[in-house]
């Protein structure tokens, strides 16, 4: 079964810039989650989306969006780059639909905003 | 709100010797589920090891094993035999119950361990 995987590794942009990022969950998940990892702050949580709805959400600006399609693949987006947006961003997938779900991450994307 | 906290930022281990790291939280709830993730330098994060609250018995999974002191909202990871691979970054994780058709997680900052041959 191939694993989470994420588009693209690693992405430079500058301030006011918009980016795109996209994860593909293990075949048959249907959940997958954001997460920002920073130096200091560790992992923190962006949002959720479960069959293209998002179903849980973090304590990020409204410049990070996500969404989901059908066929469970997630894209995050950040409006009007900020150079503290520079950090690792991970997604994580899961069935979702049970008490335990074991999350599964993908190598993630590294941001740099210049 | 739930917080998780690692007051340990960096700790070194001599190869073959065991090592713990330490994790507290804090939260109102009675059961929720806490984990360890890996993440190794370059490489995607693994789960180590889980415990569920309601579960008196600490988890062990061969050389990894947990201390976990409920009422003191302690949770520590204990590595015996540390081998070369062991080195990485490892998280403290809390999650709440699937209530609601939902639930959260909520990270603690890391600490990375450094094996040392």
């Amino acid at each position: 079964k191939a694993g989470v995987t994420q588009t693209p590794r690693y992405l430079i942009k500058t301030r006011g810039q918009q980016v795109t990022l996209s994860c593909s969950p293990i075949s048959g998940h249907r959940s997958v989650s954001w997460y920002q990892q920073t130096p200091g702050q560790g992992l923190q949580f962006l949002f959720e989306y479960f069959s293209e709805t998002q179903r849980n959400k973090g304590n990020f600006p409204g410049r990070f969006s996500g969404r989901q399609f059908s066929n469970s693949r997630s894209e995050m987006n950040v409006s009007t780059l900020e150079l503290g947006d520079s950090a690792l961003y991970l997604c994580a997938s899961s069935p979702g639909t049970s008490e335990y779900n074991e999350q599964f991450f993908g190598p993630g994307t590294r941001l740099t905003v210049l | 709100a739930q917080t998780v906290t690692q007051s340990q930022p960096e700790m070194s281990v001599q190869e073959a010797e065991t090592v713990t790291l330490s994790c507290t939280y804090d939260t109102s709830e009675s059961d929720y589920y806490l984990f360890w993730y890996k993440q190794p330098p370059s490489r995607q994060m693994i789960l180590v090891i889980r415990q569920e609250a309601y579960k008196q018995q600490n988890a062990t999974e061969n050389r990894f094993s947990v201390n976990f002191q409920k009422a003191a909202k302690s949770f520590s990871l204990k590595i015996s035999d540390s081998q070369l691979g062991d080195a990485a970054m490892y998280f403290c994780a809390y999650r709440t119950l699937y209530t609601s058709g939902t639930y959260k997680y909520i990270f603690g900052t890391g600490t990375r361990l450094k094996v040392l041959a």
